[in-house]
């Protein structure tokens, strides 16, 4: 079965400290990556994404994630957290078979950023 | 980005009693609406998606008799819990998609409480 997995389920991170969350699928087809961010209260929303080209993706507030197909992987990172980061971090994979209509979400990875 | 709205945010209902949970796309018309349901600390699970004017495609384990889904038009789609038991308890979350985005937008989500 197709599925997402999320390294750490809790991160705790000093102001000015660099992130990286880890996201690894299984599925041997192509597919869509997603990093989606839950702001405490606040619904889920779009960090950034990708569907094909540079595997190295930016994405808003200084994230970034890199999509290695040969390890399955698209791990998300930051240089430099800010309090503001607080959140939980989820990765998401559509595989394009599906025409990219069924989600696959990962655990989800709360981060805590100390100020 | 475009948004999605869910009503109510919070219901709290009796044992045996039905809820309908509605989500619209404000600013664009979602072809497709997916329904999902959050169990705390765990990830989103996909329920079902549904297509306007067509029946909903439920995942496997998801009793369709028991969650009810309509998408009558190009921007609301409801979730209707029937019957519902204390184990329904949950956070339901809609996404939307279409028109020009091939992205989902997620609504704030519906926390459901039955006693």
């Amino acid at each position: 079965a197709q599925s997402v997995s999320q390294h750490n389920h809790h991160v705790i991170l000093s102001e000015a400290a660099s992130l990286e969350l880890g996201c690894n699928y299984s599925y041997g087809g192509t597919v869509n990556l997603f990093w989606y961010v839950q702001y405490p209260g606040q619904h889920l929303q779009l960090l950034l994404k990708y569907f094909s080209g540079d595997p190295l993706v930016k994405g808003i507030k200084g994230f970034e994630a890199e999509f290695i197909k040969s390890k399955f992987s698209f791990n998300l990172r930051k240089p430099s957290v800010q309090w503001s980061d607080t959140a939980e971090y989820f990765c998401a994979v559509n595989p394009r078979n599906t025409g990219g209509f069924k989600t696959i979400f990962g655990a989800g990875t709360r981060l805590f950023v100390k100020a | 980005g475009a948004v999605v709205s869910q009503h109510p945010s919070w219901v709290i209902c009796k044992s045996g009693t039905s809820v309908k949970i509605e989500c619209r796309s404000l600013d664009f018309q979602a072809t497709t609406m997916f329904w999902y349901r959050q169990f705390p600390k765990q990830s989103l699970m996909l329920m079902a998606t549904s297509n306007e004017g067509s029946k909903a495609t439920y995942e496997q384990g998801v009793e369709k008799d028991k969650f009810l889904i309509n998408h009558a038009s190009l921007t609301l789609s409801t979730l209707t819990v029937t019957s519902a038991h204390p184990e329904d308890s949950s956070f339901y979350i809609c996404s939307a998609r279409g028109g020009a985005y091939n992205e989902q937008f997620f609504g704030p989500g519906t926390r459901l409480t039955v006693l």
